[in-house]
C-alpha cells in the first residue's frame, strides 16, 4: 500500500499566519490526492480534490499544489475556525490510504 | 440536502459479527460509489472499503480483507458493512461516505458515524 507521510505532525500558529502542510507519498500518485479538515467530534470535510481543485464552499484562503510524490496544503491567512486536524488521502492506487494527520493548534 | 445516517453500531465480543447500515437521502444514491472509513479513538482516518455504483467493483483495506463485506441496495438507498471475526483493533467510529464518482476515489459527503466497540 502507498504510504502518505504528513509533516509536520502538529503545528502551532497564530490567526493571520500563512501555514503549509506537506504530504509525501511513498510512490507517485499523479494528482490523485485530496485534503480533508476534521474538527473535534465532527466528520471530516473535503477541502481540496485532484491535488489543487478547491471544493465548492471552501474559502479561497485554502489552496493545494503538487503532483507525483510531493503535495502541499496552504492556508494563506489563518482564521479561528481553521484550527483543526488535516489529512491527505490518495486514490491513485488501491487500497486508498490516508496520511497520519496534521494537528493545527492556536499559538 | 444530502444526508448519510449510519446505524447498527454497538458493543460486541471478539470473534463475533456486526452489520452496519447507512441510509442515504438527498441525492441519486445509485449514481455514486460509496465508502466506509473508520477512526479508532484518538487516531487518524483509515479507509475500510469502497463499492462502485453498481456493486460491480469492491475494495478493502488489507486489515479487513476476508473479514468484512461491503454491499449496497440501490432500491433502498442503503449501504452496508458486514463485519465478521471482529477484533479488538476494529474498535472505531465508522463513517459512511459518498464519492463524487461512480467509482470509489474520494469522499465528498460524510455521515456522523457509528461507534463499534469490540471487547470481552
Amino acid at each position: 500500500a502507498i504510504q502518505l507521510t504528513q509533516s509536520p505532525s502538529s503545528l502551532s500558529a497564530s490567526v493571520g499566519d500563512r501555514v503549509s502542510i506537506t504530504c509525501r507519498a511513498s510512490q507517485g500518485v499523479s494528482r490523485a490526492l485530496t485534503w480533508y479538515q476534521q474538527k473535534p467530534g465532527k466528520a471530516p470535510r473535503l477541502l481540496i480534490y485532484d491535488a489543487s481543485s478547491l471544493e465548492s464552499g471552501v474559502p479561497s484562503r485554502f489552496s493545494g499544489s503538487g503532483s507525483g510524490t510531493h503535495f502541499t496544503l496552504t492556508i494563506s491567512s489563518l482564521q479561528p475556525e481553521d484550527f483543526a486536524t488535516y489529512y491527505c488521502q490518495q486514490f491513485n492506487t488501491y487500497p486508498i490510504t490516508f496520511g497520519q494527520g496534521t494537528r493545527l493548534e492556536i499559538k | 440536502e444530502v444526508q448519510l445516517v449510519e446505524s447498527g453500531g454497538g458493543l460486541v465480543q471478539p470473534g463475533r459479527s456486526l452489520r452496519l447500515s447507512c441510509a442515504a437521502s438527498g441525492f441519486t444514491f445509485g449514481d455514486y460509489a460509496m465508502h466506509w472509513v473508520r477512526q479508532a479513538p484518538g487516531k487518524g482516518l483509515e479507509w475500510v472499503s469502497g463499492i462502485s455504483w453498481s456493486s460491480g467493483t469492491t475494495g478493502y483495506a488489507d486489515s479487513v480483507e476476508g473479514r468484512f463485506t461491503i454491499s449496497r441496495d440501490n432500491a433502498k438507498n442503503s449501504l452496508y458493512l458486514q463485519m465478521n471475526s471482529l477484533r479488538v483493533e476494529d474498535t472505531a467510529l465508522y463513517y459512511c461516505a459518498k464519492d463524487r464518482s461512480p467509482y470509489y476515489y474520494y469522499m465528498d459527503v460524510w455521515g456522523r458515524g457509528a461507534t463499534v466497540t469490540v471487547s470481552s
